[in-house]
């Protein structure tokens, strides 16, 4: 069965560097989705995207994240100048069509910023 | 007060036992997830629903539009089933709840 896949699993990265969290959606989806997990804490939207653009953010996705699509198969989250609290679980899902469709989430980027 | 409330928080049951996890959620949605989280993280989508009943093999997802609840059972548990459930509301946008850690005892 096709699996959305991310990488890396585990990114350690000083504060204050840019990270960019890489996502390959499963290839005949259009629908895509960054969530973040905070240890211990609810999963939260963060964006989605459709049709190479965003179509909805939350709060949390302010000018420090973006995302990009920078080719057909990877679906990209950059956080710029990462501040400790950053530190979470971040995963991407994809779904084929807006509605009626669940989603498929991948495995997590487990990010840590030190 | 949280949008999207879960009960319970944590729940233990025996193997075989019949489960049931409650969801109750304050805005208008279009849909509600039921997701499940495996001790290592991972994320998999058990339930989509807008309106009624859903079953998938030993999981039954079930939705009240009117009461803004729903519940998901589990039949005849088994300690594979132990994972965090989390129900979550598409609104605007996502929004999840806490989650509620299951432990099904051999």
């Amino acid at each position: 069965e096709p699996e959305v896949t991310q990488t890396p699993s585990h990114q350690v990265t000083q504060m204050g560097q840019e990270v960019i969290l890489r996502c390959v959606p499963i290839s005949n989806h259009l629908y895509f989705y960054w969530y973040r997990q905070i240890l211990g804490q609810k999963v939260e939207f963060l964006v989605s995207f459709y049709n190479n653009e965003i179509s909805e953010k939350s709060e949390i996705f302010d000018d420090q994240f973006s995302v990009e699509r920078p080719d057909g198969s990877n679906f990209t989250l950059k956080i710029r100048s990462t501040k400790l609290e950053d530190s979470a679980m971040y995963f991407c899902a994809s779904k084929w069509a807006d509605s009626n469709q669940p989603q498929h989430f991948g495995d997590g980027t487990r990010l840590s910023i030190l | 007060k949280n949008e999207v409330e879960q009960s319970p928080q944590n729940l233990t049951a025996q193997e075989g036992e019949f489960i049931t996890i409650n969801c109750s959620y304050s805005v208008g949605i279009s849909a509600l997830h039921w997701l499940q989280q495996h001790p290592g993280g991972g994320i998999v989508s058990l339930f989509m629903l807008s309106s009624g009943k859903k079953k998938h093999g030993r999981l039954i997802a079930t939705i009240n539009i009117q009461e803004k609840h729903s519940s998901l059972h589990i039949t005849a548990s088994h300690p594979r089933d132990s994972a965090v459930y989390i129900c979550a509301v598409r609104s605007n946008d996502m929004r999840f709840g806490a989650g509620t850690r299951l432990t099904v005892k051999p």
